[in-house]
């Protein structure tokens, strides 16, 4: 059974960093593309980036461009979203997700990232 | 940046059929979109029910099918039962799928 585990999320001040991490297990993690999508309070989804199985290519939405890294450890089996400057509009629930062939297949339960002061 | 699409709410009624659109705003929607669909009921996480337009997962009910049709992805609901209600959301590729876009998402009430 696919598990995507999220953590990290919290509250941060403007400005600040925050790290996600994404516990993956129930399939071969080195074998699937890797994405984290986020849904504002109330508000509908948006993807935020993807990553390839070896983490040769990644691709951000403009909004988080320069701000945002996506990484992988798959030694680890663990996703990662590294979060700088952060601002009011980064407030959401982060979510995790798998899929073969760049798919979007199987969902985390998703970590909530709070920016405020 | 390209805009998605999609009727902010729908009403249905029980063992009725509905159909959901998803638009593109830089012309019509093809299979090089890959348009996926998925269902996301209140205080869960999304679940993908369609995707490359079409194709099904294993724990997709019969009951939704999706197609291109018009220029647009279509998500139908043929027989909608209670449980269906939930937001549905759409998603295209850009940019050699460089680029994923959701589209706003469609309240779907069965009443």
């Amino acid at each position: 059974e696919v598990q995507l585990v999220e953590s990290g999320g919290g509250l941060v001040q403007p400005g600040g960093s925050l790290r996600l991490s994404c516990a993956a297990s129930g399939f071969t993690f080195s074998n699937y593309w890797m994405t984290w999508v986020r849904q504002a309070p109330g508000k509908g989804l948006e993807w935020v980036a993807n990553i390839k199985q070896d983490g040769s290519e990644k691709y951000y939405v403009d909004s988080v461009e320069g701000r945002f890294t996506i990484s992988r450890d798959n030694a680890k089996n663990s996703l990662y979203l590294h979060m700088n400057s952060l601002r009011a509009e980064d407030t959401a629930v982060y979510y995790c997700v798998c899929g073969r062939f760049g798919r979007l297949d199987f969902w985390g339960q998703g970590t909530l990232v709070t920016v405020s002061s | 940046q390209a805009v998605v699409t999609q009727e902010p709410s729908l009403t249905v009624s029980p063992g009725g059929t509905v159909t959901l659109t998803c638009g593109s705003s830089t012309g019509a929607v093809t299979s090089s979109h890959y348009p996926y669909w998925f269902q996301q009921k209140p205080g869960q996480a999304p679940t993908t029910l369609i995707y490359d337009a079409s194709i099904k997962h294993s724990w997709t009910p019969a009951r939704f099918s999706g197609s291109l049709l018009g220029g647009k992805a279509a998500l139908t609901l043929s027989g909608a039962q209670t449980e269906d209600e939930a937001e549905y959301y759409c998603l295209l590729s850009y940019n050699s799928a460089r680029l994923r876009i959701f589209g706003g998402g469609t309240k779907l009430t069965v009443l």
